[in-house]
């Protein structure tokens, strides 16, 4: 168990729909980071926050947003869904929002879009 | 920009080595090695600094060519808890500090 948790841990949703994941930091760490997993690219970095502060942003859609909240937790929105948003999802925090630190991963949400 | 994991599978009895390599276009600052195991998060395995040396811990190791990009996980003497997927995420010199870029993984199973 690293310490991060995230919900729901499936979704299963329609096309069009919107649907918001959550994950929840480990104790002390500051920067939440966001992944997606697919059987033909891997993992997918998305996006990063530190500190509520958005960090760094990779290949993600402009249908998907999130942000950090004061507590630290962060919620990741996906809208306007796609059959080919179906994925693994995951959140990782650090202690720090160095690249460098070690990010430890939660469980992840299975979102399937039908 | 995505590197190359090689090779995508493996497939061992307990004991036997294996190595798994990880190339990468760019110049690279960092190279990050994670296992997952199916159905369950990465978990970090070690990083490996430029100018750093090479990394270790149990029969674990990895060594990271600056000249080449590339990178290698050792695997020696390998046990059932090696199976999993092994990925690497590479951190490209001319982005420091900005995200991971991460292989598509190397499947090892291992069997008794």
């Amino acid at each position: 168990d690293s310490g991060v948790t995230q919900t729901p841990k499936h979704l299963i949703t329609a096309t069009g729909q919107r649907v918001t994941l959550r994950c929840s930091p480990r104790s002390g760490d500051l920067s939440v980071y966001w992944y997606q997993q697919s059987l033909d690219q891997g993992l997918q970095f998305l996006i990063q926050y530190y500190n509520g502060e958005e960090r760094a942003k990779g290949n993600i859609l402009e249908r998907f947003s999130a942000q950090q909240f004061p507590d630290l937790h962060s919620e990741l929105n996906l809208s306007s869904l796609e059959l080919g948003d179906s994925a693994l999802y995951f959140c990782a925090s650090s202690v720090t929002g160095s690249i460098r630190d070690t990010q430890y991963f939660g469980p992840g949400t299975r979102l399937t879009v039908l | 920009q995505q590197p190359v994991q090689s090779p995508q599978a493996v497939i061992l009895r307990e004991g036997e080595d294996a190595v798994i390599n990880c190339s990468s276009s760019k110049a690279l600052y960092s190279v990050h090695w994670y296992r997952q195991k199916h159905g369950e998060a990465p978990v970090f395995l070690m990083i490996l600094l430029k100018g750093g040396e090479q990394k270790g811990h149990d029969k674990i190791s990895a060594s990271f060519n600056e000249k080449k990009q590339q990178s290698s996980l050792y695997l020696t003497a390998s046990q059932l808890s090696y199976s999993g997927t092994y990925f690497c995420g590479t951190e490209p010199a001319n982005q420091a500090g900005t995200a991971l870029i991460f292989g598509k993984g190397t499947t090892l199973s291992v069997s008794s």
